[in-house]
């Protein structure tokens, strides 16, 4: 149990463009799902927090406009990047958050290519 | 402000020998310190987890001790495998700020030898 997919699990896109990653807890409910960001070896950095709805809770230095995140149901959360340039270019990875405050399941990971 | 620490990049030990990868904090009110597994292109799988309110937890052939007064952690893999190769990281939080949020440390790579 447990498992959380995100789609697509790679993208290429042109700088300028819009690209919307999508997170799903595939058996059970999570309220709150996170958004992290990871560059190459490095760690993975917190971009926000994201709560079923209602809005969602950036980190500082996270630019909201930039990073739309939407958690309209208990088992989907959305990060849209809007108008992607190349230091967009990332690994990305959610988590959504178990029974336990401290039960965090992650997804495999989207790797985001900007063009 | 880095305020959990894996100062060791990378490590390389023998199959069969123990792996010990350590992790410092610096915030006194994590209460609660997690050790994840993560393959590159992969999202990290949950290994073992501590509260703060004990100094050991073991699981297998994972044990993890916490030095609370040295803010210091460390994960104890015995005996180690060519499978548990993989970068890890530990993640802290606090119970008290309601959050579940997690605080990554840079992540140790480890390559177990045949």
């Amino acid at each position: 149990g447990a498992v959380v997919s995100q789609h697509p699990s790679w993208v290429i896109c042109k700088s300028g463009t819009s690209v919307k990653i999508e997170c799903r807890s595939l058996d059970f409910q999570a309220t709150t799902m996170f958004w992290y960001r990871q560059f190459p070896k490095q760690s993975l950095m917190l971009m926000a927090t994201s709560n079923e709805g209602s809005k969602a809770t950036y980190e500082q230095g996270v630019e909201k406009d930039k990073f739309l995140i939407n958690h309209a149901s208990l088992t989907l959360s959305t990060l849209t990047v809007t108008s992607a340039h190349p230091e967009d270019s990332s690994f990305y990875i959610c988590s959504a958050r178990g029974q336990s405050l401290y039960e965090q399941y992650f997804g495999p990971g989207t790797r985001l290519t900007v063009t | 402000d880095q305020q959990v620490k894996q100062n060791s990049p990378s490590l390389s030990v023998q199959e069969g020998r123990i792996s010990i990868l350590n992790c410092d904090y610096t915030n006194s009110m994590f209460d609660y310190f997690l050790w994840y597994k993560k393959y590159p292109a992969e999202g990290p799988t949950f290994l073992i987890s501590i509260s703060s309110i004990k100094d050991k937890n073991e699981d297998g052939r994972f044990t993890v001790f916490l030095n609370k007064s040295a803010k210091h952690l460390s994960l104890h893999i015995v005996p180690s495998q060519p499978g548990d190769s993989a970068v890890y990281f530990c993640a802290a939080t606090s119970y008290s700020s309601n959050t579940g949020k997690l605080i990554f440390g840079q992540g140790t790579t480890l390559q177990v030898k045949p």
